[in-house]
Parts: C-alpha cells; structure tokens; sequence
C-alpha cells in the first residue's frame, strides 16, 4: 500500500461548483497535513495545514479524519483560477525527511 | 524580497558531464531540501538539510551530491549526470514550527 494516496482525476468541474477530493495515508502515527496548490509548471505552494478540528480558509475547508485515515479538501463556488493540482503532504515520520507528498489530484473548472 | 530562489531555471548537459543546481534563501531557515518532480512519481525527496553543515539522504539520493556550508545555501550536484536526471528540479525550506513548506521556482534539467 503506498504511504500517501490520491486520485489522480483529472476532476472536471463546471464553475461555481462545489468539489471535494481525499487523500489516504497508512501511517496512523503521522502527525502533520497539508494541501498545496501546484500550477502548470511552477512550484508548489502551500494551500493550508489541515488540524485535528478542520480549518477553513474562504472558499477551502481542510478536515481531517484519524480514524479512517485521510484527509479532504472542500472547494466551494469554484472559480477557473481554481484550475490546478493539488497535493497533499503527509508527515509520515516525524521529522522533517518524512513530508511525503502524494502525486496530487488534477483539478479542471469549465466555463 | 526573493524568499527562495533557484538557478539556473532551465540547464541542458550532456551525459557525463557534471552540473550544479544552486539554491538560495534568505529567510534563515534552517531546514532545506531537494525534490525531484517526475511523471507518475510526484515529488521525491533527493536530499534533505537541518543546518549548516548537516545533511541526510532521502529517498533517491543516488547520483547526487549535495553541501550546505552556509545556512543560505543548498547546493546540488550531479557528479556525473545521466538521461534518468532528466527532470524537474525543486529546492525548498522550512521555518520552524509546522513543517510547512517553501518551494523555489524549480530548475528544469535535461540531460542528452
């Protein structure tokens, strides 16, 4: 079983929308989660740390579920800027040579 | 305000040869780290640095070698580079606290 899962999509999304999609991850032990946002041949860059109680961030809604496992990003009203991949990072160890990234989750809003 | 830059942005070598990504940040953090990003492989940690002077292997860390003598700096090399280097080339750092991270532009490598 890989250590960080997701769909890789493409997800195809008519604007103003609402979106949600999972990332899975083995070790129960892993303390820290992210999302981030990766453009078209740029870098990635930081979306939001997801905490134990959820977090919200606008439009974004970042929760965590420990029992099952994953983490899940909500997008609502989604706008064509929102067109991207997003991928999530999981601690996985502890330290900071454990971040491990999933292969991200490929996000498409129509006009 | 550079924050975490890298260059070159794009190098083109030939097979054998050596070639050096540099990075640099002026943030003062003192975690920094390499990724390579690959189709179908996501991000991969190459090397990964926790001060000056200190650096540990990551996940693929063969055919590359990295230094950090200055906390700015985060060199990476590759000794004698080869057409699986081909990709792209990601520096990043870290603060203290959450382990949230800070990605350079990225250099794309390719290697003929």
């Amino acid at each position: 079983r890989k250590e960080v899962e997701q769909d890789p999509g493409p997800f195809n999304v008519p604007e103003g929308a609402t979106v949600a999609f999972n990332c899975t991850y083995s070790n129960s032990a892993s303390q820290s989660f992210f999302w981030y946002r990766q453009d078209c041949r740029k870098e990635p860059k930081l979306l939001m740390s997801v905490y134990s109680s959820g977090n919200e961030d606008g439009r974004f809604t970042a929760q965590l579920n420990r029992a099952s496992q994953y983490i899940s990003l909500l997008i609502r009203d989604s706008k064509l800027s929102d067109s991207a991949t997003y991928l999530c990072v999981v601690n996985i160890g502890g330290g900071a040579d454990g971040l491990t990234f999933g292969k991200g989750t490929h996000l498409i809003i129509q006009p | 305000d550079a924050g975490i830059t890298q260059s070159p942005r794009y190098k083109i070598t030939e097979t054998g040869r050596q070639v050096t990504l540099m990075c640099h940040q002026t943030w003062s953090h003192s975690y920094m780290f390499w990724y390579r990003q690959d189709l179908g492989h996501g991000l991969r940690l190459i090397y990964y640095s926790a001060a000056a002077d200190i650096t540990d292997k990551g996940e693929v860390p063969d055919g590359y070698v990295v230094s950090r003598s200055k906390t700015e700096n985060f060199p990476l090399t590759l000794e004698s580079a080869t057409r699986s280097q081909t990709s792209v080339y990601f520096c990043a750092s870290i603060g203290t606290g959450l382990y949230e991270q800070y990605f350079g532009p990225g250099t794309r490598l390719t290697v003929t």
